[in-house]
């Protein structure tokens, strides 16, 4: 089975400019979680949606950051604009809404990003 | 608050057996789960306790003890191929995403 596919796998911007990553979940994976992992530490979450509906968007910086899963499939995570501190490795994962392998989450290869 | 606790760096020899432990205050709990991050790739699975008690698979075994919010992944026959980072995360509620701790950096030497 495909894993959790993600692009672009580097990306180098400038601050202020703008970014945009990809996730395409494994098939069948109703829930998709976009992580931020800083350099040195575990990742954390930005943002958790079920299908197409945002579960869990606490820790996101909504002036800054968005995110959308229109089709409840596929997924993409913006910055506008970037900060210096934005630097960092964006992991999508996804996992099974329900069932017995529901708590198991499939990472992606991740997008690191630096800013400049 | 939410805290998930776990040493830095541990360095070990082929063959020897290694204890990382992890200790964690979670507003919830609905599992712990421990992943293995090699540089610059993607967490992968390695173990999951919901129960206490140790969970054997191969060569790793994970325990926790829910009273003590403790849990350590324990690694045999150390091969070099296990220098990684280990992380220990928390589930504190079911269908939520997980409290990660920083990761403990692990290196096998020969």
């Amino acid at each position: 089975e495909a894993g959790v596919a993600q692009s672009p796998r580097y990306k180098i911007i400038e601050k202020r400019q703008s970014v945009a990553f990809w996730c395409n979940p494994i098939s069948g994976h109703a829930t998709l979680y976009w992580y931020q992992q800083i350099l040195g530490q575990g990742p954390k979450l930005l943002i958790q949606f079920q299908n197409n509906g945002v579960v869990d968007d606490s820790q996101l910086p909504k002036d800054r950051f968005s995110a959308e899963r229109l089709k409840g499939v596929d997924s993409t995570l913006k910055i506008q604009p970037a900060k210096l501190e934005d630097s960092a490795v964006y992991l999508c994962a996804s996992s099974l809404a329900e069932g017995t392998r529901a708590y198991e989450q499939y990472f992606g290869p991740g997008t690191r990003l630096t800013v400049t | 608050g939410q805290n998930i606790d776990q040493p830095t760096e541990m360095t070990a020899t082929e063959g020897a057996i290694v204890q990382i432990n992890c200790t964690y205050q979670t507003s919830g709990f609905n599992g712990l789960f421990w992943y293995q991050q090699h540089a610059g790739e993607a967490p992968t699975f390695l173990s999951y306790n919901v129960l206490d008690g140790l969970e054997e698979k191969g060569r790793f075994s994970s325990f926790l003890s829910r009273s003590k919010g403790y849990s350590y992944l324990l690694l045999k026959e150390l091969q070099m191929k296990d220098s990684a980072s280990y992380l220990c995360a928390v589930s504190n509620q079911a269908g939520t995403a997980l409290i990660f701790g920083k990761g403990t950096t692990l290196s096998v030497s020969s």
